[in-house]
């Protein structure tokens, strides 16, 4: 099993729709990132949040670290949306030199048809 | 306007050629980072760096090497070594310990023949 469990894998939804994906994770974090590839390949970085929530315009993150769980919500979706999102969560190194590391979900490919 | 440089956006190479990948931020980042991503895969870290003139392992390391001697720059060189070298490499910075945002390169797609 992953540390880092991403769904749906792929999702279509129509232009204006509200658009949820998830992220579960199974180890101990600090932080958790959520994170846009473009269909060129460039990574942006949309939050980095520890609890609660956090939105910016049309985008709202949330994790639940109890439940070892954070959802990104896109309200009022559109074309130029369409994109890989990754969740990536930020726990412990595994060498005592190495501090933390980030662990990265295999991603959600969002297509968002006019 | 601050950023990282990747270069070049695609390269080929011949099976047992060594091939170096460009990577440079003006963001002021003490932290650099190589990771590969694979079709179907999450990014893996390959090698990163939280200050000049010292870097460590990641996840994937063997076959490939790096350099940090400037703080601006963090090559990575595939080697022929590396069994499977076909991939999209993406760099990385950040402040340390990854306690702020990561910044990405826009990658390099490399393609071994």
């Amino acid at each position: 099993k992953n540390e880092v469990e991403q769904s749906p894998q792929n999702l279509t939804a129509q232009e204006g729709e509200f658009i949820t994906i998830n992220c579960s994770y199974s180890v101990g974090i600090s932080a958790l990132h959520w994170l846009q590839q473009h269909p060129g390949g460039g990574i942006v970085s949309l939050f980095m949040l520890s609890s609660g929530k956090k939105k910016h315009g049309r985008l709202i993150a949330t994790i639940n670290i109890q439940e070892k769980h954070s959802s990104l919500h896109i309200t009022a979706s559109h074309p130029r949306d369409s994109a890989v999102y990754i969740c990536a969560v930020r726990s412990p190194g595994f060498r005592e030199t190495s501090g933390s590391r980030l662990t990265f979900g295999e991603g959600t490919q969002l297509t968002v048809n006019p | 306007d601050g950023g990282i440089t990747q270069s070049p956006k695609y390269l080929f190479r011949k099976e047992g050629q060594n091939v170096t990948l460009s990577c440079e931020q003006n963001l002021n980042h003490d932290a650099m980072y190589w990771y590969r991503q694979d079709p179907g895969q999450g990014l893996r870290l390959i090698y990163y760096s939280q200050i000049v003139n010292d870097f460590q392992k990641g996840d994937i390391a063997e076959g490939y090497s790096v350099s940090r001697e400037k703080k601006e720059s963090f090559p990575l060189t595939v080697t022929s070594a590396q069994k499977n070298p076909t991939a999209f490499y993406l760099c990385a910075s950040s402040i340390p310990d990854h306690l702020g945002p990561l910044h990405f390169g826009n990658g390099t797609r490399l393609t071994v023949t």
